[in-house]
């Protein structure tokens, strides 16, 4: 069974410019996650989706950032326009029901440099 | 709210010794409690949780935590390490459906030829 695919791995831009991820979370996951992770620091919910909506967005920093995840399957994570504090990893996952039990299950990230 | 506190950032520890990894959380509720690794470049890999009933737990790859309540703690044990197990180890703890994990800050497994 394939895990959760994230791409790009790696991505240097300049401040300003946009930037996107995707991911494709386990085959049946209903629940999908993004985090943020800082060097250093364990990783923080950015936004959780339930099918195809948006059930926990209150820490996504909705001025710059913004997601998607139409028809409940594949994800996207925007910023737009990046800043130099945004560099970290970006981390998706993904669970069976998203109940406090379930297991989540992580992609490999993608490491995102501003310059 | 629920926090969770990783005492050591960095653990060195020779290959084949014992190695206990410390985690203590705060709630005032009962929470769940999990055990995540990550390899150099790799996503978060669960090691093992606790849910309920015996408070000790064991995980892959010869890992076992044991939760104590009175002590809010969830220490991280395996016997015997080796270089493969030269990871980020986080522990984390969520409360209920509505509420997301929390994760701590991470500790650094070092280990030692």
């Amino acid at each position: 069974e394939a895990g959760v695919v994230q791409s790009p791995r790696y991505k240097i831009i300049e401040k300003k410019q946009p930037v996107a991820f995707w991911c494709n979370p386990i085959s049946g996951h209903n629940t999908l996650y993004w985090y943020l992770q800082n060097l250093g620091q364990g990783p923080e919910l950015l936004i959780r989706y339930e099918n195809e909506e948006a059930v926990d967005d209150s820490q996504l920093p909705k001025d710059r950032f913004s997601a998607e995840r139409l028809k409940g399957v594949d994800s996207t994570l925007k910023i737009q326009p990046a800043e130099l504090g945004d560099s970290a990893v970006y981390l998706c996952a993904s669970s069976a029901s998203g109940g406090p039990t379930d297991t989540q299950y992580f992609g490999p990230g993608t490491r995102l440099t501003v310059l | 709210a629920q926090s969770v506190t990783q005492l050591d950032s960095q653990v060195p520890v020779f290959e084949e010794a014992p190695v206990e990894l410390r985690c203590n959380y705060s709630s005032s509720v009962s929470v769940y409690l999990f055990w995540y690794v990550q390899y150099p470049n790799q996503g978060l890999q669960l090691l093992l949780k606790y849910l309920s009933g015996s408070t000790l737990v064991k995980g892959i790859n010869g890992f076992e935590a044991e939760f104590n309540k009175s002590q809010t703690s969830f220490h991280l044990r395996k016997p015997s390490v080796h270089i493969s197990d030269t990871a980020e180890y986080f522990c984390a703890v969520r409360l209920n459906r509505d509420d997301k994990i929390i994760f701590g800050k991470g500790t650094r497994l070092h280990i030692l030829p």
